[in-house]
């Protein structure tokens, strides 16, 4: 596809569990982002990748949270030990390179935990 | 630190008739500055962006904004909207000084535009 594509679209999870969320960036995308959307909020940055490298992780609510994009394309969010607050739609981004290049969106994941 | 400011939650419009939408922000550096819209179960969409050079942008779907530095603000209008404009706004901004665009959100203007 064109765009960039995440996986799942909604993922529901009882209150510890572990979740993975996949996000496919544009072919070529340097730069990769995770942001998380809070209900009736907008989107919040979580963390930055160049390439395979994670540059910036400031976002990152805790270390429960953790991100990966190990050959530089696909990268994964996993969240560990869930609970209530995680719940929110999670926005994955990629762009050309690391400068003034538009960020382009997937459609999110929605996660619900119970 | 930054932080951005959409002091409208909602804006009821009619069909054709022009509208504002507002945001403010506060940053120590310098900005660049960004409006996306976001479709209901969808992504983020970037309506346009000011860098440098001419304060008043033009983006798509016949969107402008201005941005105004010494009122550190940055508001969208478009002069005659469609049933189809209904959709969140998000303005944003990201530091110069970062290397990489870490955008800062506001938190969204509902636009709804009815016949």
């Amino acid at each position: 596809g064109a765009g960039v594509s995440q996986s799942p679209r909604y993922k529901v999870a009882k209150r510890g569990q572990d979740v993975a969320l996949r996000c496919d960036p544009i072919s070529g995308h340097v730069s990769l982002f995770w942001y998380q959307q809070a209900l009736g909020q907008g989107p919040e940055f979580l963390t930055y990748f160049q390439n395979e490298a994670q540059l910036d992780k400031s976002g990152l609510p805790s270390d429960r949270f953790f991100a990966e994009r190990p050959e530089g394309s696909v990268s994964t969010l996993k969240i560990q030990r869930t609970q209530q607050e995680d719940s929110a739609v999670y926005l994955c981004a990629s762009s050309l390179d690391s400068g003034h290049q538009p960020q382009h969106f997937g459609d999110g994941t929605r996660l619900s935990i119970l | 630190a930054q932080s951005v400011t959409q002091l409208d939650s909602q804006v009821p419009v009619f069909e054709e008739a022009p509208v504002e939408l507002r945001c403010n922000y506060s940053s120590s550096v310098s900005v660049y500055l960004f409006w996306y819209v976001q479709y209901p179960n969808q992504g983020l969409q970037l309506l346009l962006k000011y860098l440098s050079g001419s304060t008043l942008v033009k983006g798509i779907n016949g969107f402008e904004a201005e941005f105004n530095k010494s009122q550190t603000s940055f508001h969208l209008r478009k002069p005659s909207v469609h049933i189809s404009d209904t959709a969140e706004y998000f303005c944003a901004v990201t530091p110069m000084n970062t290397g990489f665009q870490k955008l800062v959100f506001g938190t969204g203007t509902r636009l709804l535009v009815s016949p």
